[in-house]
């Protein structure tokens, strides 16, 4: 069974401070992608990763695949309220359809 | 707006009730995704179509869960005798076939009371 594992489930941190959140797993994945969940709405894709080692960044968002291609990480700088949300990790395993989701890290900022 | 489209965007149903949802996804789209989604989970794969087939379902998903794609456009979602469990957000999402990004609805809130 392949399994993506969300770290932390849950932070809450001040507005200005830097954070990580991790998705990790013993699968290779031929694709992963994070999305940020608000509540009562569904899933807005942020970035897809496709290359070991790829980093991409949006604005104070860098994401970044790892080299195996079974694990990644979200971090952000400088913290926002706006950044208030639940963050999901999904990943596509070969040819599958199918994504494997992460349980998400529900994030909250405080200003 | 051209994105996924959902409808009802909450749904309130006595336990018993049949309940039925509707998923407009981007026209393009040759997948259509359906999940189910409880509250601090990811969201959970229901069923899948590719154009009007049904290709894929969830053996999570009982016998009271029906859905259909029948004109390859349009899907609906049927939950036959609702029950409390049964309670969720249900996304809809499509995709291009061969395409990895799944983009998605915004969801109906099913509440069985």
């Amino acid at each position: 069974t392949q399994l993506l594992e969300q770290s932390p489930q849950f932070l809450s941190i001040q507005e200005g401070e830097n954070l990580t959140v991790y998705c990790n797993s013993s699968s290779v994945f031929s694709s992963l992608q994070w999305y940020r969940q608000e509540p009562g709405e569904g899933p807005v894709l942020l970035v897809t990763v496709v290359t070991g080692g790829e980093v991409k960044k949006l604005k104070r968002l860098t994401f970044q695949f790892g080299d195996a291609r079974k694990d990644s990480s979200l971090h952000i700088t400088a913290a926002q309220p706006g950044d208030t949300g639940l963050y999901l990790c999904a990943g596509q395993a070969g040819s599958n359809y199918q994504l494997i989701w992460g349980a998400g890290t529900k994030l909250i900022i405080k200003p | 707006d051209t994105g996924v489209s959902q409808d009802p965007r909450h749904k309130i149903t006595k336990r018993g009730q049949n309940v039925t949802f509707r998923c407009d996804p981007i026209s393009e789209h040759n997948r259509l995704y359906w999940y189910r989604q409880t509250l601090g989970q990811g969201p959970e794969f229901l069923t899948y179509f590719q154009n009007e087939a049904q290709l894929e379902k969830s053996r999570l998903l009982s016998d009271r869960f029906s859905a259909e794609r029948p004109k390859g456009s349009f899907s609906t979602l049927e939950i036959q005798r609702t029950e409390q469990g049964d309670s969720a957000m249900y996304l809809c999402a499509s995709s291009l076939a061969g395409a990895d990004i799944q983009y998605f609805g915004a969801g109906t809130r099913l509440s069985v009371l």
